[in-house]
């Protein structure tokens, strides 16, 4: 079955890059509809961080817009996202997610990571 | 501050029925289609409703959606303790050109 898998380095320090990977298990990333980054600071609701579709377009939240990129690596079947210039508000669980099955256009995950802890601190 | 407003927790007794509301504007419920997960601490969040009121294969169908206007409501029927999680709304804000959730709602099954 289809399996996503966040990994991350647990430890940022401010105004560094932060680096996830998301490796996608059973499945071909050059498939599916897109996948997205999701992110949840210590006891707040979810943020949508961005997408990337096969194709190698992306959306992005546009109050993350200046500092994310994502990436996709068919190679390794892994799935990338940076984070530029983090502060303490970058502190969050991080989710890899995708919507494998096209249809209509509308805005949904049908299958997600577990997360990947990320602190951000001196 | 989240873009869609939802209680911060409801509760019910087994066997019982709850709702759960997410609350937005013409520019994202409004306009967009719902969906709704389940999350346990710890676990991946669980697609429960897509297109408004639309069940995944495998979700069963004591859970249900809807929608009217700027609102949407997600149904729980049978509440099961196993049923105890943080449930999140999401759609997309056409103003915002930006997918936004609601601040989870913890149902706590008594």
């Amino acid at each position: 079955q289809v399996q996503l898998r966040e990994s991350g380095p647990g430890l940022v320090k401010p105004s560094e890059t932060l680096s996830l990977t998301c490796i996608v298990s059973a499945y071909s990333i050059s498939s599916g509809y897109y996948w997205g980054w999701i992110r949840q600071p210590p006891g707040k609701g979810l943020e949508w961080i961005g997408s990337i579709y096969p194709s190698g377009g992306t959306y992005y939240n546009p109050s993350l817009k200046s500092r994310v990129t994502s990436s996709l690596d068919t190679s390794k079947n892994q799935v990338s996202l940076k984070v530029y210039s983090v502060t303490a508000a970058d502190t969050a669980l991080y989710y890899c997610a995708t919507r494998l099955v096209a249809g209509s256009g509308s805005w949904y995950f049908d299958l997600w990571g577990r997360g990947t802890l990320v602190t951000v601190s001196s | 501050q989240s873009v869609l407003t939802q209680p911060p927790s409801v509760s019910a007794a087994p066997g019982q029925k709850v709702t759960i509301s997410c609350s937005g504007s013409s520019s994202n419920i409004g306009n967009n289609y719902v969906s709704w997960y389940q999350h346990l601490p710890g676990t991946a969040p669980k697609l429960l409703i897509y297109d408004n009121n639309e069940r995944p294969s495998g979700i069963p169908d004591r859970f249900s959606g809807s929608k009217s206007g700027t609102s949407a409501t997600l149904g729980i029927t049978g509440l099961q303790t196993g049923d105890e999680a943080d449930y999140y709304c999401g759609t997309w804000d056409s103003s915002l050109s930006s997918g936004v959730f609601g601040g989870g709602t913890k149902l706590t099954v008594l």
